[in-house]
């Protein structure tokens, strides 16, 4: 079993739609929680950041954090043809050094 | 001025060769990682070290070897290369410690990797 799991997509939306997208992972002890976006041939680069339950919002962006269900989600309102990426969700386990990566969604919005 | 810089962008090579990244990082940050992305665009992490002592090495085939001759440098060498090994390599870097917003990965370019 992978330490961090997410639907590989393509999820495709249309502009001005809500995007959700969703992660699971393994590993209890997990301590932080991150959402990278990925452009085609670029380096990721982080959107968000979640340390505890309940939602976090960050302009159009807002993760979302239920460790009981060791789950994490991200969703991107009023999405925009800009937001076509690939998203990557990263956790940072018990070992704050180790950081594991899903293999990420890709977005795809539609204008 | 960048914070997280890589050389070589593209590296295109034959088979058995060896080769070397080298990373550098003005964040201030102790800890450095190099990442292996494939074409599935899975990153899988490779090294990591803090303050110049190896302190995660994963299952990696030994024709790998980090170096860190600094907590602001991070090099990669490769052995014997090998088809399996194209792919990218990302080094990134962040700070230790318990703090929720010490950690956060802060990633360079990336290393894009052609073995022929």
């Amino acid at each position: 079993q992978k330490e961090v799991e997410q639907n590989s997509g393509p999820l495709s939306v249309p502009e001005g739609a809500i995007a959700s997208l969703n992660c699971t992972y393994s590993d209890r002890g997990s301590q932080s929680f991150f959402w990278y976006r990925q452009y085609s041939g670029k380096s990721p680069e982080l959107i968000m950041s979640i340390y505890s339950n309940g939602d976090k919002e960050d302009g159009r962006f807002t993760a979302q954090l239920n460790k009981a269900s060791q789950y994490v989600s991200l969703l991107i309102r009023d999405s925009q043809p800009s937001d076509s990426a690939t998203y990557l969700c990263a956790v940072r386990g018990n070992n704050f050094n180790k950081f594991y990566f899903g293999s990420g969604t890709k977005l795809n919005v539609k204008p | 001025d960048t914070a997280v810089s890589q050389t070589p962008k593209y590296l295109v090579t034959q088979m058995g060769n060896d080769k070397s990244i080298k990373c550098e990082q003005n964040l201030g940050h102790d800890t450095m990682y190099w990442y292996k992305q494939d074409s599935k665009k899975f990153l899988k992490i490779m090294f990591s070290y803090n303050n110049k002592e190896l302190i995660i090495n994963e299952t990696v085939p030994n024709r790998f070897s980090p170096k860190s001759p600094d907590k602001a440098h991070l090099n990669l060498h490769i052995n014997s290369l090998e088809l399996g090994d194209s792919a990218v390599y990302f080094c990134a870097s962040s700070s230790s410690g318990r703090a929720s917003g010490a950690n956060v990965l802060t990633f360079g370019a990336g290393s894009r990797l052609t073995v022929l």
